[in-house]
């Protein structure tokens, strides 16, 4: 089976910085997604890791440890609108994606 | 309009009835697969799809029954609805044969099921 790890909830300033952390054990890893989710919408993408290292998109980043079953999500010059959900879900054998529970982050001015 | 679409939007029904949850997608995408939200459980698998003869179980897949009508098109049924199958409902899509892309979900926008 899978188990994925990631912090229920975090509070941040609008115009700081947070990183949001996601543990995982898994068999047979085929990369890692990081969604963003707005309360009452669907999720949408927003990056992918299957090599080690850090991608870099714009605001987020996210980088990736598999050695270790570590991930993190960064989010640079917090806005308001980046209150929401992010959820961290691992692509294992089978191609099956599997979300972590999600973590909550609340952006206050 | 949504390239994935789910109907309904919002139902409530009563303990025992049957429901059918419908999901559609204009992506030509060849996978889909059906989710259930809870508060603080994130997205747990039911049931997916990688190709219209393809069905396969979830981890939550007990109470629940699948479809694949066309490749567009993914229902999802619960033959005797119970409370505990309250929940917010996500149809998902995605490409397997695109080179170069990740595989990533495209998400419908939800059908949100409250059994009394």
């Amino acid at each position: 089976g899978q188990n994925i790890d990631q912090p229920t909830e975090m509070t941040a300033t609008e115009g700081a910085i947070v990183q949001i952390n996601c543990t995982y054990q898994t068999s047979g890893f085929n990369g890692l997604f990081w969604y963003q989710q707005h309360a009452g919408e669907a999720p949408t993408f927003l990056s992918y890791n299957v090599l080690d290292g850090l991608e870099e998109k714009g605001r987020f980043s996210s980088f990736l440890s598999r050695s270790k079953g570590y991930s993190y999500l960064l989010l640079k010059e917090l806005q308001m609108k980046d209150s929401a959900s992010y959820l961290c879900a691992v692509r294992a054998a089978g191609n099956k994606l599997t979300f972590g529970g999600g973590t909550r982050v609340l952006v206050k001015p | 309009d949504a390239d994935v679409t789910q109907t309904p939007r919002n139902r409530i029904t009563k303990t025992g009835k049957r429901i059918m949850l419908e999901c559609s997608q204009t992506k030509g995408h060849d996978r889909m697969y059906w989710y259930r939200q809870d508060p603080g459980l994130g997205l747990r698998l039911i049931y997916y799809s990688f190709d219209v003869k393809d069905i396969n179980k979830g981890e939550i897949s007990d109470g629940y029954s699948v479809s694949r009508q066309a490749q567009a098109k993914f229902s999802l049924s619960l033959e005797s609805a119970i409370p505990n199958q309250t929940a917010l409902y996500f149809c998902a899509t995605s490409d397997s044969r695109q080179i170069g892309n990740t595989g990533e979900l495209f998400f419908g926008e939800g059908s949100r099921l409250t059994v009394l």
